[in-house]
């Protein structure tokens, strides 16, 4: 079935450092792409998201690029900040009919130091 | 725009017993889904209420069931619990469009938190 696999955490940066957190897939068919984050105490937050192959999707300086011929949508930033940390997580849905079911990775907590 | 809220923010159950968890779905959002996150994981789907009606189902027993309401606001009901029913609940809403499209955005509410002793 669909999966998506992220890489384990927890990831421990100091402030202004790169950031790449990485995600691949396995799914059926041309999934959209999405990373959440979660910060402490709250509920998922959509960062940003693809719709199909080759598509970025960007925001608050992160960045992340579909690629089919790799399945993979990691996740970039070039100058993490303190107020980054949280725990990130990647998710797909199968698309058109997807009933709102997404499909997420076990989630990858980030942690940055000043 | 009100965000999705949910309620209770905590609550302590034991064993066997039933649990009803609310959720107000953002304004302008006519569906549901509930997740299910257990500690150190990321959401599982439990299902999808759109017109009152389930509307998708992810590997979870009957006991787990809900309900959606006129306003879109819904209720996740959960029989004779387990100790690893404890975890994170999430509800979160969208506009039904919005999911055909592909899209699929969902906003979250910040979760209620049940612990099964």
């Amino acid at each position: 079935g669909d999966s998506v696999t992220q890489m384990e955490g927890p990831v421990t940066l100091s402030e202004e450092a790169f950031l790449t957190i990485n995600c691949t897939y396995t799914a059926t068919g041309y999934p959209s792409l999405f990373w959440y984050v979660q910060y402490p105490g709250e509920g998922l937050q959509l960062l940003l998201k693809a719709t199909k192959a080759d598509d970025k999707g960007s925001n608050k300086g992160f960045e992340a690029t579909y690629r089919k011929e790799t399945t993979s949508f990691h996740l970039e930033k070039g100058s993490v900040q303190v107020s980054d940390s949280a725990v990130y997580f990647c998710a797909l849905s199968r698309g058109r009919g997807s009933q709102g079911n997404l499909i997420f990775g076990k989630g990858t907590k980030l942690s940055v130091k000043p | 725009e009100t965000g999705v809220t949910q309620s209770p923010t905590h609550l302590i159950k034991t064993r066997g017993q039933q649990v009803t968890l609310r959720c107000s779905s953002q304004s302008g959002h006519n569906t549901v889904s509930w997740y299910q996150q257990a500690l150190g994981q990321g959401p599982q789907f439990i299902f999808q209420y759109y017109r009152e009606e389930e509307n998708g189902r992810g590997n979870f027993p009957p006991r787990f069931s809900g309900l959606q309401f006129p306003n879109y606001s819904s209720e996740l009901n959960v029989n004779a619990l387990e100790l690893d029913d404890s975890a994170l609940y999430l509800c979160a809403s969208a506009v039904a469009g919005m999911l055909t499209s592909g899209a699929n955005v969902l906003t979250f509410g910040a979760g209620s938190r049940l612990t099964v002793l």
